[in-house]
């Protein structure tokens, strides 16, 4: 079975501040991927990161970092230099073939001028 | 590039009316999703196809719903008759084996 966490239903942070976003998984499967996506307000998805699980070193793309933790199964994002257009919802996925995609419930976030 | 377009971005239709939503994937990409999201569930997967080859609809809530997939660059979902309880957004993705999900804007859904 599959199965996303994300405990955090809202988070806050100081414009400029860095922020956690955590999410923790359960798979059996040895290969997988794992995303984290945005929805901002307006209601679209988008992609923010991806990792796979046998990368050996976290993902960067930009302000984002993906903390990955294999032993613990966690891949928490890490948004640095919070701006205020990063407020939002945030989704942590996995996908153990790319041919299911696992959702979590959901992070928002708020950054606070 | 174009991303997945879905269509229409919004609709509002009286309950019993039937309903299709309209998706064209990235073009190149062999899988493609319908999720329906809403606040009490969340992102529920109802259906995934892999070269246009229905794979898992164990998400299709119930038979009033359909989706079909008759080539590479076009989908569907059907609701017929459509009920208040099926207002939600639906969001259609596409990706490359393995690979990213890419998501449409969504399609934005209310039965009265």
């Amino acid at each position: 079975a599959q199965k996303i966490t994300q405990t955090q239903p809202g988070m806050f942070v100081q414009e400029k501040e860095a922020v956690t976003l955590d999410c923790t998984y359960d798979t059996s499967d040895q290969s997988y991927g794992l995303f984290w996506y945005k929805q901002p307000s307006s209601g679209e998805m988008i992609f923010l990161i991806y990792q796979g699980s046998y990368d050996e070193q976290n993902a960067t793309e930009g302000r984002y970092s993906l903390n990955f933790q294999k032993a613990r199964k966690s891949a928490n994002l890490v948004i640095s230099a919070s701006q205020l257009g990063d407020s939002a919802m945030y989704f942590c996925a996995m996908s153990p073939t790319g041919n299911q995609f696992y959702f979590g419930t959901g992070t928002s976030l708020t950054v606070i001028p | 590039d174009a991303g997945v377009i879905q269509s229409p971005r919004h609709e509002v239709t009286e309950m019993g009316q039937e309903v299709t939503l309209r998706c064209k994937p990235i073009s190149g990409h062999n899988s493609l999703f319908w999720y329906r999201q809403t606040m009490m569930r969340g992102l529920e997967l109802l259906i995934y196809f892999n070269n246009n080859v229905p794979i898992d609809d164990s998400g299709m809530p119930e038979d009033r719903f359909s989706a079909k997939m008759p080539n590479a660059s076009f989908s569907t979902l059907k609701i017929q008759p459509s009920e208040p309880r099926d207002s939600a957004v639906y969001f259609c993705a596409s990706s490359l084996v393995p690979g990213t999900a890419y998501f449409g804007e969504g399609s934005w859904l209310t039965v009265v």
